[in-house]
C-alpha cells in the first residue's frame, strides 16, 4: 500500500488569490491523481499528472485555474488560481495500482 | 461515458438491521469495481474491491458482488453497527486501476 500526504490540511483563503497544495508519496508512482469534492458530493476528478509530461485535464477543468507539477515520481502539487467562493472544497490526491489510495485531502475555504 | 450511479441517501437504519446501498455502473471496458468509505472528518479508506464478473468482495461484514449482466455492485451487510455510519462511495476503474470514476456517495445513519 502507498501512504499518501498532503500539504496543508485546511486553509482559508481571500478571493482572488492562490493556493498551492502539495501532495508526497511514499513510493514511486507513475500517475497521480487531483480530486475536487465539494460539499456533500462525491469525488470529481480533475487531472491525471504524469512525471516528465504535462497534466491532462477532465472536461470542466483548465490549466490556467488548476496548474499542475510533477517534478519527480513522488511528488506533485495542485494550484487553484484566482479563487473564488465556489472553489471551497476538499482536494484530494491519490495513486496506487489495484486500488487507489487517498492523502487525507486539503480542506479550502474561501472568503 | 464511464459512470457509476448509486442510491441517494441518507439511509437511517436502526443497529443489527440489513443493509443495502445499490450501485450500477456504465463503462466502456472491463472495469474493476470497488466500495470506499468515508468516516466523518476522514479520508477515502477502501472497503472492498473485486476484478471481475462474479467476483465477491468483503471486508469487516460487508460484501459486494460483481454483476456484469445487471452492471452491478450492490454493497450488503447483514448487521449493521452505530460504528458503520459514514458515507460510502461505489467506485469504477479502468486502464490498469489508475484512473477512477465515483458514484455520488451514500451517507449511512445507524441508529443505537
Amino acid at each position: 500500500s502507498a501512504v499518501i500526504s498532503q500539504k496543508p490540511s485546511r486553509d482559508i483563503c481571500q478571493r482572488g488569490t492562490s493556493l498551492t497544495i502539495q501532495c508526497q508519496v511514499d513510493s514511486q508512482v507513475t500517475m497521480m491523481f487531483w480530486y475536487r469534492q465539494q460539499p456533500g458530493q462525491s469525488l470529481t476528478l480533475i487531472a491525471t499528472a504524469n512525471q516528465g509530461s504535462e497534466a491532462t485535464y477532465e472536461s470542466g477543468f483548465v490549466i490556467d485555474k488548476f496548474p499542475i507539477s510533477r517534478p519527480n515520481l513522488t511528488f506533485s502539487t495542485l494550484t487553484v488560481s484566482n479563487m473564488s467562493p465556489e472553489d471551497s472544497s476538499i482536494y484530494l490526491c491519490s495513486s496506487g495500482n489495484g486500488e487507489a489510495f487517498f492523502g487525507q485531502g486539503t480542506r479550502l475555504t474561501v472568503v | 461515458g464511464d459512470s457509476v450511479t448509486q442510491m441517494e441517501g441518507p439511509v437511517t437504519l436502526s443497529e443489527e438491521a440489513f443493509l443495502t446501498i445499490n450501485c450500477t455502473y456504465t463503462a466502456t471496458g472491463y472495469p474493476s469495481l470497488f466500495w470506499y468509505v468515508q468516516y466523518p472528518g476522514e479520508g477515502l479508506q477502501l472497503l472492498l474491491k473485486a476484478t471481475k464478473a462474479d467476483d465477491k468482495g468483503s471486508n469487516k461484514g460487508f460484501e459486494a458482488t460483481y454483476r456484469k449482466e445487471t452492471t452491478s455492485f450492490h454493497l450488503e451487510k447483514g448487521s449493521v453497527q452505530v460504528s458503520d455510519s459514514a458515507v460510502y462511495f461505489c467506485a469504477l476503474s479502468l486502464y490498469n486501476f489508475n484512473k477512477f470514476y465515483f458514484g455520488s456517495g451514500t451517507k449511512l445513519n445507524v441508529k443505537p
